[in-house]
């Protein structure tokens, strides 16, 4: 599991408020994304980031936000849930070698916004 | 940017038949190419990778992948495939050199194995 925690595994909230998805690492890998994964859509990227404070846009990243305060945390923030948000999020690491290594990924979270 | 497409959304094969999944990208230099595999109800998993060397590559469980770089593809194979291969398998691809770099997955061929 490359030491990839997520949390919560599971969340349901209303339309409007703010949720905030945490994806920690115990390994100090330089490299965290954030992926959203809906039928017919496959993985799309939403943030990711290159180290502590370095975070840059993926395809879809609308209505998110994303820090990254220690190495080991990178958080994900819905500002104002919305029913399109409804997902299954990963989050994944790769080492330091960056290009060069695979991505591993943490075991996801289901969000249900209602 | 890149991209990638998996022509195949949905497969279905019996046991012991031949799988070849369909992976063609979109990039104009040199790229790394993975194959990962997610199980219902599971995470993504690597199946296989491509940095460079030898265009054939080995992954676990007996698949197989063939870079051809001419084709922009990089296709997934397996002689025989099992009950337990059905999953979901997804084809991404990421630029080699430098750092931080986006992986880009396709949108994912659900395969169905029949006993």
């Amino acid at each position: 599991d490359a030491g990839i925690t997520q949390s919560p595994r599971h969340k349901v909230t209303e339309t409007g408020t703010p949720v905030t998805l945490r994806c920690h690492q115990t390994e100090n890998h330089r490299y965290m994304y954030w992926y959203r994964q809906d039928p017919g859509h496959g993985l799309r990227l939403i943030h990711y980031s290159y180290g502590v404070k370095d975070t840059d846009k993926g395809e879809v990243s609308d209505g998110y936000s994303v820090s990254r305060s220690k190495t080991e945390d990178f958080l994900l923030t819905l500002e104002s849930a919305t029913s399109s948000q409804t997902s299954v999020y990963f989050c994944a690491i790769r080492r330091q070698g960056g290009t060069n290594t695979e991505a591993f990924f943490g075991q996801g979270t289901r969000l249900t916004v209602v | 940017a890149q991209s990638v497409s998996q022509h195949n959304h949905h497969v279905i094969l019996s046991e012991a038949a031949s799988l070849e999944l369909g992976c063609n990208y979109s990039y104009g230099g040199t790229v790394n190419l993975f194959w990962y595999v997610q199980y219902p109800g599971q995470h993504l998993q690597l199946l296989l990778k491509y940095f460079s060397g030898d265009p054939l590559v080995k992954g676990i469980k007996g698949f197989e992948a063939e870079f051809i770089k001419s084709k922009f593809s990089f296709n997934l194979r397996k002689p025989s495939v099992q009950w337990s291969d059905t999953a979901e398998y997804f084809c991404a691809v990421t630029p080699s050199g430098g750092g931080g770099n986006k992986l880009t997955f396709g949108t994912g061929t659900q395969l169905k194995v029949e006993l």
